[in-house]
């Protein structure tokens, strides 16, 4: 089975612009998570969708924002960049049947630098 | 809220030496505790876990007792090798509600020197 494919893998923005990274979960996982990690504060979640609803979301302000298709893939959006966004943004896929933990396998992540 | 606090690195051993990396949580209710590893330029992996309490996980000859008398997760090896040089996160998922976010500790770097 094919892993969880994050693209692209390094992307370098200005100030102001938009970026969207897209994330494939590993087939049949159903629930895709986004993460953020930065030296300063660490890994911290940003928003979870199962089935093409948003399930859950971290404290982040309104430019981080998402979706997730039919086929379970995703793609994550940040409007009007600021330095600080700057980070490994990394996705993981889950089975997520229900009931207990369902492993979350992760991505290798896309590194943003904003200039 | 839920949150996760570790030892912070880095940390450097000899080959063969000994290693604990302690964790400690905070969380409402019964959460499922996991330790992931992250090599250069690669995502996170699932090195083990423990989803109640005095369950032992163990990988790799990594393990982790789930302590929940005095909510740790330490991690440990008899003997580590070159090739175990990585970061490790602690961290928690308190799967209520049917989300499985995870919350990570900060990371502890362990470098593993011959």
């Amino acid at each position: 089975k094919a892993g969880v494919t994050q693209t692209p893998r390094y992307l370098i923005k200005t100030r102001g612009q938009q970026v969207t990274l897209s994330c494939s979960p590993i087939s049949g996982h159903r629930s895709v998570s986004w993460y953020q990690q930065t030296p300063g504060q660490g890994l911290q979640f940003l928003f979870e969708y199962f089935s093409e609803t948003q399930r859950n979301k971290g404290n982040f302000p309104g430019r981080f924002s998402g979706r997730q298709f039919s086929n379970s893939r995703s793609e994550m959006n940040v409007s009007t960049l600021e330095l600080g966004d700057s980070a490994l943004y990394l996705c993981a896929s889950s089975f997520a049947s229900g009931g207990g933990y369902n492993e979350q396998f992760f991505g290798p992540g896309t590194r943003l630098t904003v200039l | 809220g839920d949150s996760v606090t570790q030892m912070e690195g880095p940390v450097t051993l000899s080959e063969e030496a000994f290693l604990t990396i302690n964790c400690t949580y905070t969380a409402t209710g019964y959460p499922s505790l996991f330790w992931y590893v992250q090599y250069p330029g690669e995502g996170l992996q699932l090195l083990l876990k423990a989803t109640k309490a005095d369950d032992k996980g163990s990988n790799k000859g990594f393990e982790a007792t789930y302590r929940k008398e005095t909510t740790s997760f330490h991690l440990e090896k008899g003997s580590v090798q070159v090739s175990d040089s990585a970061v490790y996160f602690c961290a928690l998922s308190a799967t209520g509600a049917g989300s499985y976010q995870l919350t990570f500790g900060k990371g502890t770097k362990l470098s593993v020197i011959p």
